[in-house]
């Protein structure tokens, strides 16, 4: 596997339902960041981690959970999802939080709520 | 707050050059990149301007002017490939990783 990998590539769950999201980095990276990109809106930063610290978490819903176990993995929980959160969800790495202005994104996980 | 704009459509003809702008209001800046970003692609990294002036790869070019919160992406010799997304994004932190993103500008090339 190289660069960032995110499974699954799709989801669908029901409002009830609990989730994962898995992303992982096969560069070597520090930093590792969670984008929700919904249609005709700019992608909007979710957390940050860096060296497996949260340093950025951007007024999420508690509804959304991550976890860093190490640097090159990243977790996004889901649990009583809300159908506008349905979206398609990127995770991103870089080398370091300072070089966050090249980032390099995984496929993304298409979430669909119900 | 912290924003940025673009142009939503863009459309031009292969062979053709064409700038994509970026106009941006942030607390602190850090510098401007440029993303690309195919249907049903992941983002992908085109070029970042921390300093003023024209940087230059390949047959993308990314322009910065700080005093004028303002850049541009320049494509040059298009290709049918090159019709994609393409989003302008503000470091605003040195050190938190903090990438705020525009809404991204929509490139269709015609034949």
């Amino acid at each position: 596997e190289t660069g960032v990998t995110q499974t699954p590539r799709h989801l669908v769950m029901g409002m009830t339902n609990k989730k994962s999201l898995k992303c992982e980095q096969h560069l070597g990276h520090n930093a590792m960041y969670w984008y929700k990109q919904s249609a005709k809106k700019p992608l909007e930063l979710m957390f940050v981690y860096s060296l497996e610290e949260r340093v950025e978490n951007n007024s999420v819903p508690s509804r959304f959970s991550p976890e860093c176990p190490n640097s090159s993995h990243l977790f996004l929980h889901l649990h009583t999802l809300q159908p506008e959160d349905s979206a398609l969800y990127l995770c991103a790495s870089s080398q370091a939080t300072a070089s966050s202005y090249e980032q390099y994104f995984g496929p993304g996980t298409r979430l669909t709520v119900t | 707050g912290q924003s940025l704009e673009q142009p939503s459509e863009v459309t031009a003809v292969e062979g053709a050059i064409v700038q994509i702008n970026c106009t941006y209001q942030t607390s602190g800046f850090y510098g401007l990149s440029w993303y690309q970003q195919h249907d049903g692609g992941a983002p992908t990294f085109l070029s970042y301007n921390a300093l003023d002036g024209l940087e230059e790869t390949g047959r993308f070019s990314s322009f910065l002017s700080r005093s004028d919160s303002y850049g541009y992406l320049l494509l040059q010799e298009l290709q049918m490939k090159d019709s994609a997304s393409y989003f302008c994004a503000v470091m605003g932190s040195g050190n938190t990783g903090k990438l705020i993103f525009g809404q991204g500008t929509t490139l269709q090339v015609k034949p």
